[in-house]
């Protein structure tokens, strides 16, 4: 496995239901971040993790949990979501998460959520 | 607010044309800027990357930066059409946070 792999690729729930998004980076970065992209918008960034420690929460309702055990792996945990909720989610990587050049992302194939 | 903005499009240029897209910024504390090119259904993906004010070309591509007037712009030379994709801008603001623009799509016909 090379870059930055997420799954599932598509997914559908329930507003009651509980899910998770799984992200795997393999690029060595120390930096992982989770984007929602909708239709004309520009991407939200939700959260960053720098070296598994969360260092961004922007205004992100709890119903989204993310969980970083380690630098490589990133999750988002859903649950009682709304339909406005159905977006593209993002997961991306990045040397560091600050200065300069280290803005440069890899991102991954993304997974297409809808909620019901 | 932090902002960056695109033009949405979509923008139609001829194949062999030159397609410029233009991205203004309103952070005068930006420091470097990135064009992120999505395909549809995919994930954006890094062509280019300016952090000083002029020009930089990487083949086909070039950006260019005038931190004077808050704009970023990519001119894409001899346009094919697997360049048909939707073109994002992100630019660093004071705090080096990405902010991004919501994108323009762009349609090379054959």
């Amino acid at each position: 496995e090379t870059g930055v792999t997420q799954t599932p690729r598509h997914l559908v729930m329930g507003m009651t239901n509980k899910k998770s998004l799984k992200c795997e980076q393999h690029l060595g970065h120390n930096a992982m971040y989770w984007y929602k992209q909708s239709a004309k918008k520009p991407l939200e960034l939700m959260f960053v993790y720098n070296f598994k420690e969360q260092t961004e929460n922007n205004s992100v309702p709890s119903r989204f949990s993310p969980e970083c055990p380690n630098s490589s792996h990133l999750f988002l945990h859903l649950h009682t979501l709304q339909p406005e909720d159905s977006a593209l989610y993002l997961c991306a990587s990045s040397q560091t998460g600050t200065t300069g050049g280290a803005n440069v992302l890899t991102f991954g194939a993304g997974s297409r959520l809808t909620v019901l | 607010q932090k902002e960056v903005e695109q033009n949405s499009g979509p923008l139609s240029v001829p194949e062999g044309a030159i397609a410029s897209l233009n991205c203004t910024y309103s952070d005068r504390g930006s420091q470097s800027f990135f064009w992120y090119r999505q395909y549809s259904g995919k994930s954006p993906e890094l062509i280019m990357s300016i952090y000083s004010n002029g020009d930089k070309e990487d083949g086909r591509f070039t950006a260019q930066l005038n931190k004077a007037s808050q704009y970023v712009s990519l001119l894409i030379r001899d346009s094919q059409p697997s360049d048909s994709a939707t073109y994002l801008c992100a630019v660093t603001d004071s705090n080096y946070q990405l902010i991004w623009g919501a994108g323009t799509k762009l349609i090379i016909k054959p």
